[in-house]
Parts: structure tokens; sequence; C-alpha cells
């Protein structure tokens, strides 16, 4: 079974510039949370969806950070216009049900110049 | 790397020797427990949890501890290997399934 995948692995972009992440969960996996590291802080949570809804945003730093999961299957995150306090790994684990246990992707490596 | 800027504590261990790495939890309400291992490049791989109704709990080579008195957490490792080097993350949450509240991470480094 594969496990959650995110999309791109690394990316550099400019200040002021929009940069979309993908995740996608395991299938069958109704949950889906994003969370992110970045520098020289500890991994914090930014939301969870359950199916397409947004069940818990109260992470999510402020309105420059839009996240969506039309059709309960794969998740973006969007970061626009980008700054350089947003360098850092963006995370996204999922699970299948409710209250069962959450499994990381690899992480997108976000540099912000 | 990603730990760049990240001063994590560190334990170093000889092969073959037991790792206790510990973990101190903030909020006494939190239910659920967790431990992660994190090997440079890759996401959190998931070890071992316990509920807030237990204090011990058992898996392969591994054990996790919980004193909700003290608001302590720790992880055993046995006959601990060069593949176990990595960094641990410890994390807790008001309820399974909750978003997780992590710690800063130990680095172990085992050396052969």
């Amino acid at each position: 079974e594969a496990g959650v995948t995110q999309f791109p692995s690394h990316s550099v972009i400019e200040k002021g510039q929009t940069v979309t992440l993908r995740c996608d969960p395991i299938s069958g996996h109704d949950n889906l949370y994003w969370y992110r590291r970045v520098m020289g802080k500890e991994i914090k949570f930014l939301l969870h969806f359950v199916k397409e809804s947004k069940q818990d945003e109260s992470g999510m730093p402020n309105n420059r950070f839009l996240a969506e999961r039309t059709g309960g299957t794969y998740s973006t995150l969007k970061v626009q216009p980008a700054e350089l306090e947003d360098s850092g790994v963006y995370f996204c684990a999922s699970s299948q049900d409710y209250g069962e246990t959450q499994y990381f992707g690899p992480g997108t490596r976000l540099l912000v110049l | 790397g990603e730990s760049v800027g990240l001063h994590l504590p560190t334990l170093s261990v000889q092969e073959g020797d037991n790792s206790i790495i510990n973990c101190a939890y903030s909020n006494s309400a939190s239910d659920y427990f967790i431990w992660y291992k994190q090997e440079s490049g890759k996401g959190p791989q998931f070890i071992i949890d316990i509920r807030s109704n237990m204090d011990k709990r058992q898996g392969q080579r591994v054990t996790v501890l919980l004193n909700k008195t003290v608001k302590h957490l720790s992880l055993q490792i046995a006959a601990t290997q060069p593949g176990d080097s990595a960094v641990y993350f410890c994390a807790e949450s008001k309820y399974q399934g909750g978003k997780l509240i992590f710690g800063q991470g130990t680095e172990l480094s085992v050396k052969p």
C-alpha cells in the first residue's frame, strides 16, 4: 500500500511569489492533516480535514495560507504571497478513521528567498 | 539539513546498549501520546503510542512509559542498532485523532 505522498519534494521561490503544495493521503483515509516545521521551531499543526471539510484550522498562521481538499481526496496548501518566514518543511499526514494513528508523508521543503 | 538552526538534545549510545529518550509534555488534559522517528530527508515515522489510561506499552524492541503525575513520557529502545539513529519526537493530543503537539525532538546517534 502506498504511503502519504507529497509534491514537490523541494521548492525554492522568491518572496512575494505563490507556491502550491500537494498532498495525496493513503487511499481511503478520510482524515488529512497539515503540519510544518519552520527553522528553529518544533513541528506545528496547521489544519485538519475530514473528507472535504475543515475540522480544525486553528493552526493556520494567517490569510496568506489557503488549504483545500475538493472531493475529499488530495489536498493542496497554497501560500500567497510567500514571505521569508514561511521557509521550512511542510508535512502532510493522514488517518483512516477519526481516532487512528496519523501517518506522515516525506514533506515538502520550502525555501523563500 | 532540516536540523540546521534547531539545537536538539542529543543522545549517543553504543550499538547493542539500551537507549532511553525522555520527553516532558505540557498539557495535563492530554489523553494520547505518540512517538515518531524521523530520519534525514524523510517524514516522521510512527513508532508506538499510548493512551492516558495506561502507564506502559511495549512494542518490538521499544517500550513507552507514561508518568502522568510529572507529565513525563519516555521511549526505551532495547539493543540499539545503527539503523535506530534518527531524531525522535514525542507528541501529545487531547484525544486520538486530534491535532498533535510535538516536542522539540532528540537526536539519537548509535556508535558501531
